[in-house]
């Protein structure tokens, strides 16, 4: 089956501009995941989409991140405007409903700015 | 505030060697899985425990998971240079996994 897809790989901002991030799962799971990995760190969850609905975002900083899935499919993160700490990989996972099959990750979006 | 604690932090040994890495909580989870990531990539699951006292076994990448659930081990026999990578532990709770921090692992020929 294909894998997480996720675009762009790479990008380069000055701070106060804005980005935003693509991923497309895997056919047929529920359940979609935006992380925030810095180097040398564990993946940290910014939000998590049940079909097109908001399962959590408690760690989601909205006041410049922003995420959306409005088909129940695709998702796109947004990030506005962005700051120096926000250079880090964003990871996009998906799973069917649950964790005990465990995720699937797409290879991240690595984002600096500078 | 669940946390879960990995060490250590950064491990670099020869190839051939034995390794064993920690994943340790407070918390009890209900299940507890192991991804590798290696660099530019995502994380990749390599096994998911369930039971108290499991162990599973892959190749040469043994897997224990506590009597209590509150913690897990991953041993690598005769490690070789393409187990380098960071291995990541999650723990299963409330239907959200709780991450490690990792443990970067060098593999040296």
């Amino acid at each position: 089956e294909a894998g997480v897809a996720q675009s762009p790989r790479y990008k380069i901002i000055e701070k106060r501009q804005s980005v935003a991030f693509w991923c497309n799962p895997i056919s047929g799971h529920a359940t979609l995941y935006w992380y925030q990995q810095i180097l040398g760190q564990g993946p940290k969850l910014l939000i998590q989409f049940q079909n097109n609905g908001v399962v959590d975002d408690s760690q989601l900083p909205k006041d410049r991140f922003s995420a959306e899935r409005l088909k129940g499919v695709d998702s796109t993160l947004k990030i506005q405007p962005a700051k120096l700490e926000d250079s880090a990989v964003y990871l996009c996972a998906s799973s069917w409903t649950g964790t005990e099959y465990g995720y699937t990750f797409g290879s991240g979006t690595r984002l600096t700015v500078v | 505030t669940q946390l879960l604690e990995q060490s250590p932090q950064f491990l670099s040994i020869q190839e051939g060697e034995n390794l064993t890495v920690y994943c340790n909580s407070s918390s009890v989870f209900s299940s507890l899985q192991w991804y590798r990531q290696e660099p530019g990539e995502g994380p990749v699951l390599l096994v998911t425990v369930v039971t108290g006292g499991e162990v599973k076994k892959l190749k040469r990448l043994t897997f224990q998971f506590g009597d209590a659930r509150k913690d897990s081990s991953l041993h690598i026999t005769a490690a070789q240079p393409g187990d380098t990578g960071l291995y990541l532990c999650a723990g299963d709770s409330n239907y959200q996994l709780i991450w490690g921090a990792g443990t970067k692992l060098i593999i040296k020929p």
